[in-house]
């Protein structure tokens, strides 16, 4: 079962601005400054988007930001665009036994 | 570029085994550790265990233990995960992914391999 908790879908129209959230425990997000977040189109490998909170991979468009206040996570996507369209994750470290953490996943739609 | 190559789709029995690969590309493989995360339908990601390919220590979660193998070989840089005694729940889509330098995230994932246990 998954960790963190993720709505299972948001939608926005092109242009506009969309925000992910992710929460989680004491024990991962709560803890540590280690949240990432990442692009699944079907089919595709995943794609990092977001590491260590807010920091932008070499890349990744600056559209996309991310933020955590305590115990929950988010991902904003601004000037959404047709390709913005796919499943987002978010990720956390972990103190408990196991390393990573990973959310329920929420479907982006663009109208 | 970073690449993570993994093998194709397979079919099983309940009771047997897979083994799925996963060959690194446009990095040195043994300087990073790689994970294997699974994907069962409508559900998230879930962290099975990783190897060290600079010295092939293992580690995996609890639940996991005991009936996943993963190993490397560092001449052709390439991972495998095996898994035994599969069920219908271990019917999902099996990821192979290289945790960064930092080691607090996963950077680069394979594409996926389909793992589908039916009678």
């Amino acid at each position: 079962q998954s960790a963190l908790t993720q709505p299972a879908s948001v939608s926005g129209s092109p242009g506009q601005s969309i925000t992910i959230s992710c929460t989680g425990t004491n024990s991962d997000i709560g803890l540590y400054n280690y949240v990432s977040w990442y692009q699944h189109h079907p089919d595709k490998a995943p794609k990092l988007m977001i590491f260590d909170v807010s920091y932008r991979p070499s890349g990744v468009s600056d559209r996309f930001s991310g933020s955590k206040s305590g115990n929950t996570a988010s991902l904003t996507i601004s000037g959404l665009q047709a390709e913005d369209e796919a499943d987002y994750y978010c990720s956390s470290y972990s103190s408990t036994y196991i390393p990573y953490v990973f959310g329920t996943g929420t479907k982006v739609t663009v109208l | 570029q970073v690449q993570l190559l993994q093998s194709g789709a397979e079919v099983k029995k309940p009771g047997a085994s897979v083994k799925v690969s996963c060959k690194a590309q446009g990095y040195t493989f043994d300087h990073y550790v790689v994970s294997w995360v699974r994907q069962a339908p409508g559900q998230g990601p879930e962290w099975m265990g990783w190897i060290s390919n600079s010295n092939g220590n293992t580690k995996y979660a609890v639940k996991f233990q005991g009936r996943v193998t993963i190993t490397a070989d560092t001449s052709t840089s390439t991972a495998y995960m095996e898994v035994k005694s599969l069920t219908s729940d271990d019917t999902a889509v099996y990821y192979c992914a290289r945790d960064s330098s930092r080691g607090s995230y996963v950077d680069y994932w394979g594409q996926g391999t389909l793992v589908t246990v039916s009678s």
